[in-house]
């Protein structure tokens, strides 16, 4: 396994199901983050984590609960979706969340669809 | 509020012309600019960082920096098709606590065999 992975890869789902994003993340890093990325528009970061804390919280509606077992792994549960919330979601992760030299390193993304 | 600016494209050059990116950002604090390509359907791929003042070579990309003027750019030398995607700019910002890195929109390139 290399780099970040991510699954599932697409994901379609009704406004009352329930579901979970999941990232993995090789490089031995010890931040990961959420980016929404919809049609148009700037990556949105969602939420950050530094060594399992979470650090930043973007104002996220609380529909998106993420969480972070360990510094490799991130999850996003997501329920009571929107339409709106149709988007590619990313993962990445980067050495730490705090430093200024701070290159982040993506996963392939889940591309999701609330019907 | 802190923002990340790019003009939207498409720019269009034709196979083997330098191609020029550029980035302005707003907060003057600002000490880290990442350029990232990402083709249609796929993820962000960081191909260059720069941290001070000037110029940055790898291989056929250049990244500057003006911190005076805040503004960054990406130089690709002799353009090729497979370079045609999305570029995003990306500052990390500091901001009374929070550290972020924010994207701009991308600018759209497209390399004319």
């Amino acid at each position: 396994e290399t780099g970040v992975t991510q699954t599932p890869r697409h994901l379609v789902m009704g406004m009352t199901n329930k579901k979970s994003l999941k990232c993995e993340q090789h490089l031995g890093h010890n931040a990961m983050y959420w980016y929404k990325q919809s049609a148009k528009k700037p990556l949105e970061l969602m939420f950050v984590y530094n060594f399992k804390e979470q650090t930043e919280n973007n104002s996220v509606p609380s529909r998106f609960s993420p969480e972070c077992p360990n510094s490799s792994h991130l999850f996003l549960h997501l329920h009571t979706l929107q339409p709106e919330d149709s988007a590619l979601y990313l993962c990445a992760s980067s050495q730490d969340g705090a430093g200024a030299v701070n290159e982040q390193f993506f996963g392939p993304g889940t591309r999701l669809t609330v019907l | 509020q802190k923002e990340v600016e790019q003009n939207s494209g498409p720019l269009s050059v034709p196979e083997g012309a330098i191609a020029s990116l550029n980035c302005t950002y707003s907060d003057r604090g600002s000490q880290s600019f990442f350029w990232y390509r990402q083709y249609s359907g796929k993820s962000p791929e960081l191909i260059m960082s720069i941290y001070s003042n000037g110029d940055k070579e790898d291989g056929r990309f250049t990244a500057q920096l003006n911190k005076a003027s805040q503004y960054v750019s990406l130089l690709i030398r002799d353009s090729q098709p497979s370079d045609s995607a999305t570029y995003l700019c990306a500052v990390f910002f500091m901001d009374m606590g929070r550290r972020a890195l924010t994207f701009g929109s991308g600018t759209r390139l497209q390399v004319q065999p």
